[in-house]
C-alpha cells in the first residue's frame, strides 16, 4: 500500500539555522506530493504541494522537490524563525485510488522547535 | 470565510456514552473526510464522503458513523465511546477531482473518554 516516512522529532534548531526534515514515500502510481504545517492548537494548513517528478514547490521561504528516483520530498528552509516552530507533516494522494485520488496519507509528523 | 467549522472544540465522555462531533464547510466542496491524530500515529482517515448522500471507509471506521445528506455537514457519531478513541479529531474538506487540489482543516475536536 501507499505510505509516506519521516524523520523523527523534535528537531530543536537555533534561529537563523538551516532546516531539512526528510520524507521519502512508497506509492503504487505516481502521487502528488504535500507539505501540511501544524501550528500549536490549530488545523493542519497546506505549506507547499508538488504534482510531479522534479517538480520544486515552494512557500514562506520552504521548498521542497519531488525527487521520484529517490521517492523523496524533503523540507527546506534556509533560515529558519521561532514563528516557523510547529510540526510539518509530509503527505501524498495518488489519482486513481479509492476515494477518486482526494484521499491524503500522512506521516507522522515532525515537531520543530526554534529557540533564540 | 468561516472555512471548516468544528464543534466542540473539547469533549470529554465516559466510556459507553454517545456523542456526535460536528463539521460544516462553507466553501461548496464534495470532498469531506475525518481523520484521527495520535501521537506517533500522524494523522489516520476514519471516513470519507465525496458527495451528498455517499460515504465510504476509510482506515480505521471501526466505532464511528458517518452520514452526509447536505453539502455542507458531515457529522462524526461515536456509538458507544471506548477509551481507544481519546483523540484528536479533524475534520478536512476539498473540491473533489484531481488530488493535487489542498485539503482545509478545521482546528480539531480534543477528546478524551474516561
Amino acid at each position: 500500500g501507499n505510505s509516506v516516512t519521516q524523520m523523527e522529532g523534535p528537531v530543536t534548531l537555533s534561529e537563523e539555522a538551516f532546516l531539512t526534515i526528510n520524507c521519502t514515500y512508497t506509492a503504487t502510481g505516481y502521487p502528488s506530493l504535500f507539505w501540511y504545517v501544524q501550528y500549536p492548537g490549530e488545523g493542519l494548513q497546506l505549506l507547499l504541494k508538488a504534482t510531479k517528478a522534479d517538480d520544486k514547490g515552494s512557500n514562506k521561504g520552504f521548498e521542497a522537490t519531488y525527487r521520484k528516483e529517490t521517492t523523496s520530498f524533503h523540507l527546506e528552509k534556509g533560515s529558519v524563525q521561532v514563528s516557523d516552530s510547529a510540526v510539518y507533516f509530509c503527505a501524498l494522494s495518488l489519482l486513481g485510488a479509492a476515494g477518486g485520488g482526494n484521499k491524503l496519507t500522512f506521516g507522522t509528523g515532525t515537531q520543530l522547535k526554534v529557540e533564540l | 470565510n468561516a472555512g471548516v467549522t468544528q464543534t466542540p472544540k473539547f469533549q470529554v465522555l465516559k466510556t459507553g456514552q454517545s456523542m456526535t462531533l460536528q463539521c460544516a464547510q462553507d466553501m461548496n466542496h464534495e470532498y469531506m473526510s475525518w481523520y484521527r491524530q495520535d501521537p506517533g500515529m500522524g494523522l489516520r482517515l476514519i471516513h470519507y464522503s465525496v458527495g451528498a448522500g455517499i460515504t465510504d471507509q476509510g482506515e480505521v471506521p471501526n466505532g464511528y458513523n458517518v452520514s452526509r445528506s447536505t453539502t455542507e455537514d458531515f457529522p462524526l457519531r461515536l456509538l458507544s465511546a471506548a477509551p481507544s478513541q481519546t483523540s484528536v479529531y479533524f475534520c478536512a474538506s476539498k473540491l473533489s477531482g484531481p488530488g493535487n487540489q489542498p485539503q482545509h482543516f478545521g482546528d480539531g475536536t480534543r477528546l478524551s473518554i474516561l
